[in-house]
């Protein structure tokens, strides 16, 4: 039950593209469509923002985006924000568990 | 509207015990799977363990199998997380998630409300 792999930081300035990846192996992310990503501000709870891969619950921004090749998931965000500055989390279920990514610290400049 | 109120954190001796529970409304309780999901202070996410809608199915991470219980009361709205053995790595904020799907079973990582968390400490 290895964690998946994030990079640490990814910044970039306003307006800009940013993207997030998610590495895992072909039991979690290479198997199953199941992977979320959720967004976490200082000492908040966690907020959904993508779920199977591509999908965007009702409220979070188009400017959030999904999607998947082989074993490595990614989040997209584009026309980052201030309001973007935050910890990111990828998720992945696994068949008889779950497991998170180590987080990526996304910094607006 | 969604509201998910943890409880049951505190201080505890390694080798002590715990029973966390979640308090759940505004939805139909028993049609969702739920989780404990925790955090360590400074650190990220880790999923603990999972409950399907009916209590029949159960997923505990590695970490914690063997030491760890989740059960839920369907009657009561109420989700449980009995913890023995606690050891200083289980240390963390603990909290409750609802499964976004409504078939109760316990499927993909869709985690669409997240309770505000209990911190449970474990030093001597």
């Amino acid at each position: 039950q290895s964690a998946l792999t994030q990079p640490a930081s990814v910044s970039g300035s306003p307006g800009q593209s940013i993207a997030i990846s998610c590495t895992g192996t072909s039991s979690d992310v290479g198997s199953y469509n199941l992977v979320s990503w959720y967004q976490q501000h200082p000492g908040k709870a966690p907020k959904l923002m993508i779920y199977e891969v591509t999908k965007r619950p009702s409220g979070v921004p188009d400017r959030f985006s999904g999607s998947k090749s082989g074993n490595t998931a990614s989040l997209t965000i584009s026309g980052l924000q201030a309001e973007d500055e935050a910890d990111y989390y990828c998720c992945s279920y696994a068949g008889t568990y779950y497991v998170f990514g180590t987080g990526t610290k996304v910094t607006v400049l | 509207e969604v509201q998910l109120v943890e409880s049951g954190g505190t201080l505890v001796q390694p080798g002590g015990s715990l029973r966390l529970s979640c308090s759940a409304s505004g939805f139909t309780f028993r049609s969702h799977a739920m989780h404990w999901v925790r955090q360590a202070p400074g650190k990220g996410l880790q999923f603990v363990s999972a409950i399907s809608g009916n209590g029949g199915t159960t997923f505990y991470a590695d970490s914690v199998k063997g030491r760890f219980t989740i059960s839920r009361d369907n009657s009561k709205n109420t989700l449980y997380l009995q913890m023995s053995s606690l050891r200083a790595e289980d240390t963390a904020v603990y909290y409750c998630v609802k499964d976004g799907y409504d078939s109760g079973n316990i499927r993909g990582c869709y985690f669409d409300y997240w309770g505000q968390g209990t911190l449970v400490t474990v030093s001597s």
